[in-house]
């Protein structure tokens, strides 16, 4: 059954440091997300991706964080100059084209901390 | 109270009872998920019920939607020590762009 891949489980960075966040959706998805989850708290929405370019994103989403459809099926997550508080686990995921009916499929996640 | 409430925040049951927690949302939607979430590991869906639909079932599990109370319930019948998670519900709006909104989750822990 095809899955949404993320690399590293898991990554420690120094605060200021950059981070890429990988993840590999599944093949003939179109629309790919991106979410975290600060320990003990729920799963907050950060941005999506469609045709290459950033759809929607929210107010966490700031000038640190920018993402990226490198080839045909990578999808990355970048942190310029990580803080603490970006210590969470994110998610990517990604669903088919048909509507926003259609279920998304999440990625075992990637635990970041930020020491 | 945000999108995607559930309730309640924490349940405690034994095996072999059922598990019934609730969700509540505030704007149109599109559909409905209820995910599952093992302490510190990833979200594994668990059904999918569309605006236009009012109950589905998959397995131990039904959802019901009232998209006139703006409120879903998953029941878990004849639960399992394994069944022990965080439960949450998450919403897409009619005017998003698929992207989801989760609720704070109901910690389910099943006692054998």
């Amino acid at each position: 059954e095809p899955e949404v891949t993320q690399t590293p489980s898991h990554q420690v960075t120094q605060m200021g440091q950059e981070v890429i966040l990988r993840c590999v959706p599944i093949s003939n998805h179109l629309y790919f997300y991106w979410y975290r989850q600060i320990l003990g708290q729920k799963v907050e929405f950060l941005v999506s991706f469609y045709n290459n370019e950033i759809s929607e994103k929210s107010e966490i989403f700031d000038d640190q964080f920018s993402v990226e459809r490198p080839d045909g099926s990578n999808f990355t997550l970048k942190i310029r100059s990580t803080k603490l508080e970006d210590s969470a686990m994110y998610f990517c995921a990604s669903r088919s084209s048909g509507g926003s009916y259609n279920e998304q499929f999440f990625g075992p996640g990637t635990r970041l901390t930020v020491l | 109270s945000q999108q995607g409430e559930e309730d309640p925040q924490a349940l405690s049951i034994q095996e072999g009872e059922n598990a019934t927690m609730n969700c509540s949302y505030k704007t149109s939607i599109n559909n409905l998920q209820w995910y599952r979430q093992n302490s510190g590991r990833g979200l594994v869906h668990l059904i999918l019920i569309r605006s236009n639909e009012r109950e589905k079932h998959s397995g131990r599990l039904r959802v019901t939607l009232d998209t006139s109370k703006k409120s879903s319930s998953l029941l878990i019948t004849a639960s399992r020590a394994a069944d022990t998670a965080s439960y949450f519900c998450a919403t897409v709006s009619t005017d998003s762009w698929g992207k989801f909104q989760f609720g704070a989750g109901t910690q389910v822990v099943v006692t054998p």
